[in-house]
């Protein structure tokens, strides 16, 4: 059974630093992983899909990589704002268009 | 990209009443769904798979005849929570792959927030 595990639970930086969230997974036999925000009492919003082939996507400030063989995943955030304070999952899928399975989430805060 | 949105976004029932949540996929077609429930500072838990034209597929510890699961078409998954009790309060989340040509990413819809009373 795959299970996924996030480190640290909560973190808390000053404005500027940048932030570095892990991913562990058990079962490396992914098809994509997956990195979502959730602001609290929201939806999930997707910020980066890392296909199993794959070793790293980027979208602005955001860059994540992914060690498929060591089952680790790590998402940078760089300059980090006040903004960007949330509740940062991780989900990695089995099989295309499959069913997700969540880490416990990094609860992100972002001191002005 | 691709949205999809739940309705109704709140709700509030009295303990023994049904609720039935709307979870659509407004620009894509969907012949999968995926419903999950949020409990306060925890991650999201699978409850089951929802599939057009099938039965649904429910995880392992999840009543099937509480949580009832309707796919009649390839854009609308139902969840009805049946004779519901306060322990069903919880904020729940459907989600649907979108990969015509890509790596189906999967798409959520904003939740709905359940409170039973």
């Amino acid at each position: 059974k795959q299970e996924v595990t996030q480190i640290p639970a909560a973190l808390s930086v000053p404005e500027g630093e940048n932030l570095v969230l892990n991913c562990s997974f058990t079962d490396s036999a992914i098809y994509n992983l997956q990195w979502f925000r959730q602001d609290p009492g929201k939806g999930l919003t997707s910020l980066l899909l890392i296909q199993s082939s794959q070793r790293e996507q980027t979208s602005g400030r955001l860059n994540a990589s992914l060690d498929k063989s060591s089952g680790r995943s790590t998402l940078y955030i760089a300059a980090s704002q006040p903004g960007d304070s949330a509740t940062y999952l991780c989900a990695v899928s089995p099989a295309a268009g499959n069913k997700l399975t969540f880490g416990g989430g990094t609860r992100v805060l972002v001191k002005p | 990209g691709a949205v999809v949105s739940q309705h109704p976004s709140w709700v509030i029932c009295k303990s023994g009443t049904s609720v039935k949540i709307e979870c659509r996929s407004l620009d894509f077609q969907a012949t999968t769904m995926f419903w999950y429930r949020q409990f306060p500072k925890q991650s999201l838990m699978l409850m089951a798979t929802s599939n057009e034209g099938s039965k649904a597929t429910y995880e392992q510890g999840v009543e099937k005849d509480k949580f009832l699961i309707n796919h009649a078409s390839l854009t609308l998954s139902t969840l009805t929570v049946t004779s519901a009790h306060p322990e069903d309060s919880s904020f729940y989340i459907c989600s649907a792959p979108s990969g015509a040509s890509g790596p189906y990413e999967q798409y959520f819809g904003p939740g709905t927030r359940l409170t039973v009373t």
